[in-house]
């Protein structure tokens, strides 16, 4: 199974900021990788695919980078609704496997 | 629209037996993938398995090969998830999501499986 590693777990930042989140492959997956945003109790949402391509009706401010096995998602000027737990995940190949995830909290 | 209805909470007790469905709306149900992935309380994503409605070819995680079947019934374009033994530990919230070539790209809502004596 290919193992993914996000860091960091958790972060705290303010209304306005830039972040960004780190996601590790155990091994290359052609940029066959996926970012989603779930806010507590609901389901996730999809925001990336393909790397760095946005779903449709996906606001500009998140952005995807990365190839082989580094990739990141930049959320640009943070507010309230952004606010959320980020999950990676590569579908390469079968399984299919999430990153921990990164939880994204208020400062 | 595309959507994804899924079937609702449910409570039950250690060694019962159990099928939750999710049922594709708006889009040909046939001609995409639909997976399952497993939410503990408290916890990340797990990705169970997945299914191809059109001729019911199945993969499922080595985590979850066994414990769980994943069928689908195209006459009524639901997917299904069940156990036949449930444990304290299947404990979770189930998500199933509609995949174009393994891609989630909508989700249903959730269902919220409780085992407890």
């Amino acid at each position: 199974d290919i193992q993914m590693t996000q860091s960091p777990s958790s972060l705290s930042a303010s209304v306005g900021d830039r972040v960004t989140i780190t996601c590790r492959a155990s091994q290359g997956i052609n940029n066959y990788l996926a970012w989603f945003q779930q806010k507590p109790g609901k389901a996730p949402k999809s925001l990336i695919y393909a790397a760095s391509s946005l779903q449709s009706g996906v606001p500009s401010k998140f952005s995807g980078r990365g190839s082989g096995t580094d990739f990141t998602l930049t959320i640009n000027s943070l507010q309230p609704e952004d606010f959320a737990t980020y999950y990676c995940q590569q579908y390469n190949s079968y399984p299919l496997t999430f990153g921990g995830g990164t939880k994204v909290e208020i400062k | 629209e595309v959507q994804l209805v899924q079937s609702g909470a449910e409570v039950k007790k250690p060694g019962e037996s159990l099928k939750i469905s999710c049922k594709g709306l708006g889009y040909k149900f046939t001609s995409y993938w639909i997976g399952w992935v497993r939410q503990m309380p408290g916890k990340g994503l797990e990705w169970m398995g997945i299914i191809y409605p059109g001729d019911s070819d199945t993969t499922y995680s080595p985590s979850f090969e066994g414990q769980v079947t994943i069928s689908a019934d195209k006459s009524t374009s639901t997917a299904f998830l069940q156990w036949s033994s449930l444990k304290a530990s299947d404990t979770a919230m189930y998500y199933c999501a509609k995949h174009s070539a393994r891609l989630p790209d909508y989700w249903g809502q959730g269902t919220l499986v409780t085992v407890s004596s």
